[in-house]
């Protein structure tokens, strides 16, 4: 069945690192992928997505890596700071025009100053 | 902040009891999916409505149930509540049709069925 999971429930970073969080997916047939944050007591939030057709993608102090072969997703962080705590989220869309988003079960990020 | 609003924020039920929640979606956006998020977990995917029409489903039973307005706002109703149902229920919307995938998340409704 389809699924998305992760290798790390949980990182601890100190404040200025670089972080990288992981995940599996195991539905080849996806053509999307997000990462989301999401914070104590809010919704998920977007940060940063990436293509099928594409193998990374940068943001603001985000890079996203896809590897297709081993079907595994990164995100990378830079310079983490404190207000990167966070549980983050991968998610795929393994539903085509159906949109429909299968989210992992999350890693929490602790940034320790 | 996103624009997808939802509401009640938090709502106690009783088990067997119906419960109904909305939400608003973001200005421009066609298209809302609705999640279900258990402590703990990943949010899953109830269902979609796309243009007032229901456009996907996840593995949840026919007791959830939608609907969608001519204004894109959405309902989530689920009836006979179960103890199991207890969970934050988010909504998500986006610009449909093969525009954008792009979801933006509602800060969610949490739900607590005793």
């Amino acid at each position: 069945g389809e699924s998305v999971g992760l290798h790390l429930p949980t990182l601890s970073v100190q404040e200025g690192d670089n972080s990288i969080i992981n995940c599996a997916y195991s539905n080849s047939a996806s053509d999307y992928f997000i990462w989301y944050k999401q914070e104590s007591g809010k919704g998920p939030q977007f940060i940063i997505d990436i293509r099928s057709n594409m193998d990374k993608r940068q943001g603001q102090r985000v890079t996203v890596l896809l590897n297709k072969t081993v079907k595994h997703l990164s995100l990378q962080i830079a310079a983490t700071q404190p207000g990167d705590s966070a549980v983050y989220f991968c998610a795929e869309n393994s539903g085509g025009s159906n949109y429909k988003l299968t989210f992992g079960k999350g890693t929490l990020l602790t940034v320790n100053p | 902040e996103t624009g997808v609003t939802q509401s009640p924020t938090h709502l106690i039920k009783t088990r067997g009891q119906q419960v109904t929640l909305r939400c608003s979606s973001q200005s421009g956006h066609n298209t809302v999916s609705w999640y279900q998020q258990a402590l703990g977990q990943g949010p899953q995917f109830i269902f979609q409505y796309y243009r007032e029409e229901e456009n996907g489903r996840g593995n949840f039973p026919p007791r959830f149930s939608g609907l969608q307005f001519p204004n894109y706002s959405s309902e989530l109703n689920v009836n006979a509540l179960e103890l199991d149902d207890s969970a934050l229920y988010l909504c998500a919307s986006n610009q449909g049709g093969g525009t954008s995938y792009e979801q933006y998340f509602g800060p969610g409704t949490r739900l607590t069925v005793t």
